[in-house]
């Protein structure tokens, strides 16, 4: 298994909503990482979890909450988000947080009303 | 810091080769990226490259130069599905990623 899955592919939440993005990988990756994409833009890094830990917080706004259950899942929780959030929202894993690539899940299109 | 620059678009023709070049600026190096993504979808990998020379997979080839802080991606064989945004990302000391504007190829039949 060479995939990694993200769902919802497409949410519309409106500004007071809570809603959750959820990451899943099998390949026993020990690195997982949160990034936003706007369009034509490059991926930028929100989050990294290495071993299940947090080890890198891009100073996201706390409207965005990650969580790593376990080795296999990232969540992102979102609360009181705003229109500007509005992006492809993209989990990515890699075998280690060094010199290895990373493999992209297919993203969830996120719009904010 | 760490500054990426590649160009925003090329063209080709299908059957032809092109040359997508990356120049980087960064404190510390632990490798380079390159990546192919086409529209609304996710970034696939395509090649790293850690040490001087050139890496090559079928019609992609990467060549890393680090006293130039310089890479390219060479695509061979044009089809049409390889018109897409190809992103160069580096690794600084910090083994995090960090991704360039990526370079938008449209090939041409």
């Amino acid at each position: 298994d060479t995939e990694v899955t993200q769902t919802p592919k497409h949410l519309v939440m409106g500004m007071t909503n809570k809603k959750s993005l959820k990451c899943e990988q099998h390949m026993g990756h020990r690195a997982m990482y949160w990034y936003k994409q706007k369009a034509k833009k490059p991926p930028e890094l929100m989050f990294v979890y290495s071993y299940e830990k947090l080890s890198i917080n891009e100073s996201v706004p706390s409207r965005f909450s990650p969580e790593c259950p376990n080795s296999s899942l990232l969540n992102l929780h979102l609360h009181a988000l705003q229109p500007e959030d509005s992006a492809l929202y993209l989990c990515a894993s890699s075998q280690e947080p060094t010199n290895y690539e990373q493999y992209f899940g297919p993203g969830t299109r996120l719009t904010v009303t | 810091g760490q500054n990426i620059d590649q160009p925003t678009e090329m063209t080709a023709t299908e059957g032809a080769i092109v040359q997508i070049n990356c120049t980087y600026q960064t404190s510390g190096f632990n490798g380079l990226f390159w990546y192919q993504q086409h529209a609304g979808e996710a970034p696939t990998f395509l090649s790293y490259n850690v040490l001087d020379g050139l890496e090559e997979k079928g019609r992609f080839s990467s060549f890393l130069s680090r006293s130039k802080g310089y890479s390219y991606l060479l695509l061979k064989e044009l089809q049409m599905k390889d018109s897409a945004s190809y992103l160069c990302a580096v690794k600084g000391g910090s083994y995090i990623p960090t991704f360039g504007r990526g370079t938008s190829l449209i090939v041409h039949p």
